[in-house]
């Protein structure tokens, strides 16, 4: 009966480096969000995968994002040379009909 | 225009009190229609969704206003613990993919 996990939990880096961010979705929910929400501010969409479509990746800042998904369990969050505006906290979400679940989200801080 | 729009607030208000929070879409075609909720620094779960015909749950009710393109969500007789930060989805149009407002804080003073 758990929820959607996220790992880290808190990742702290140093500028230029890459990082990568966990997610297991729910069991049986098809569909899984990536967003990223900055300190005080609302959540910002980055890419949702659903089944074995391919993913809606509109919502990705910049070619340094990346994101998998096999099939319909573990989702990874790439960034690559990471700056210090990509601080944020980084939250997924998974849902089977309209209810989305979320994450405890991966706080990143880039030095 | 952002597709989702929320006045940021804050709004605070005392214990007792009735407070009412808008958020404003602008896809016509989108069908589904929630209000979560944001505790500090935890993440974002579902208050409730908004149906047409409106709904209530407890002291928390959900209007939708189709021909305004607004959501609305009322809260009577606040109580300290609904101090959060309440977030309106819309879905994008025929996907169930969400895009959420900024959201909206409320602090319910004792």
């Amino acid at each position: 009966g758990a929820g959607v996990s996220q790992s880290p939990s808190n990742k702290v880096t140093e500028k230029g480096k890459d990082v990568e961010l966990r997610c297991d979705p729910i069991s049986g929910h098809t569909a899984l969000y990536w967003y990223r929400q900055r300190l005080g501010q609302g959540l910002e969409f980055l890419i949702y995968f659903q089944g074995n479509s391919a993913p809606d990746k509109s919502g990705l800042p910049s070619d340094r994002f990346s994101a998998e998904r096999t099939g319909e369990s573990v989702s990874t969050l790439t960034i690559q040379r990471t700056q210090q505006e990509d601080s944020a906290v980084y939250l997924c979400a998974s849902n089977a009909a309209n209810e989305q679940f979320f994450g405890p989200g991966t706080r990143l801080t880039v030095l | 225009r952002k597709e989702v729009e929320q006045d940021p607030g804050p709004f605070n208000v005392p214990e007792g009190a009735t407070v009412a929070f808008n958020c404003t879409y602008s896809n016509s075609a989108s069908q589904s229609f929630f209000w979560y909720r944001q505790d500090c620094r935890k993440e974002p779960k579902l208050l409730m969704s908004v149906y047409s015909s409106g709904n209530e749950d407890g002291r928390f009710t959900a209007q939708l206003n189709r021909a305004s393109q607004y959501i609305s969500l009322l809260i009577r007789d606040s109580k300290l613990s609904d101090s959060a930060t309440y977030l309106c989805a819309v879905n994008r149009g025929s996907a169930r993919q969400l895009t959420f407002g900024s959201g909206t804080q409320l602090t319910v003073l004792p």
